[in-house]
């Protein structure tokens, strides 16, 4: 069954540096997301993409936070000026075009803690 | 703000009985509802959904009844399983919600051998 992969499973920054999260996303998915996760707490939307633009984003997904398809395959979320607030398990995750509502697939997240 | 709220962040069930997840919601836009199973040191995983024009999805041993009225809805599994053992999270997108997926905090099911 087709996967969400994201790299790496583990990230460690020191505070004040710019991490980059990445994804591959299904192959035949059009809509990409990111969720984080903060230890102990829900899972949190920061950011949907489509067609090469941000359709929506939450109110933590501010001028820190960008998100980028450089290729045919890959999807990234930038931080930059990383906090230690920022620490948290990101999550990727994509769905297929057509009708609405297609099921989210997630990766199986990147652990990232700031140091 | 919590738009979708799981009350019980624990259940613990014998193997073979049934078990039941409960949610409620409060967002009035919300449109769609998902279950999603999560492992440790995995990402959720999407177990079943449910439109708001209907108020029961069925697939296998997973049921989710959805009571728009009471702005409740719940996911039955039946008979239980010991690989049924995960957190469940509830979760609603709501219309020309772009599919922003909105997140309960989770319930924890324990079966029990």
């Amino acid at each position: 069954e087709p996967e969400v992969t994201q790299t790496p499973s583990h990230q460690v920054t020191q505070m004040g540096q710019e991490v980059i999260l990445r994804c591959v996303p299904i192959s035949n998915h059009l809509y990409f997301y990111w969720y984080r996760q903060i230890l102990g707490q829900k899972v949190e939307f920061l950011v949907s993409f489509y067609n090469n633009e941000i359709s929506e984003k939450s109110e933590i997904f501010d001028d820190q936070f960008s998100v980028e398809r450089p290729d045919g395959s890959n999807f990234t979320l930038k931080i930059r000026s990383t906090k230690l607030e920022d620490s948290a398990m990101y999550f990727c995750a994509s769905s297929e075009p057509g009708t609405s509502n297609q099921p989210q697939h997630f990766g199986d997240g990147t652990r990232l803690s700031i140091l | 703000d919590q738009q979708v709220k799981q009350n019980s962040p624990s259940l613990s069930v014998q193997e073979g009985r049934i078990s039941i997840l409960n949610c409620d919601y409060t967002n009035s836009m919300f449109d769609y509802f998902l279950w999603y199973k999560k492992y440790p040191a995995e990402g959720p995983t999407f177990l079943i959904s449910i439109s708001s024009i209907k108020d029961k999805n069925e697939d296998g041993r997973f049921t989710v009844f959805l009571n728009k009225s009471a702005k409740h809805l719940s996911l039955h599994i039946v008979p239980s399983q010991p690989g049924d053992s995960a957190v469940y999270f509830c979760a609603a997108i709501s219309r020309g919600g772009y599919q922003k997926v909105t997140f309960g905090t989770g319930t924890k099911l324990q079966v029990i051998p």
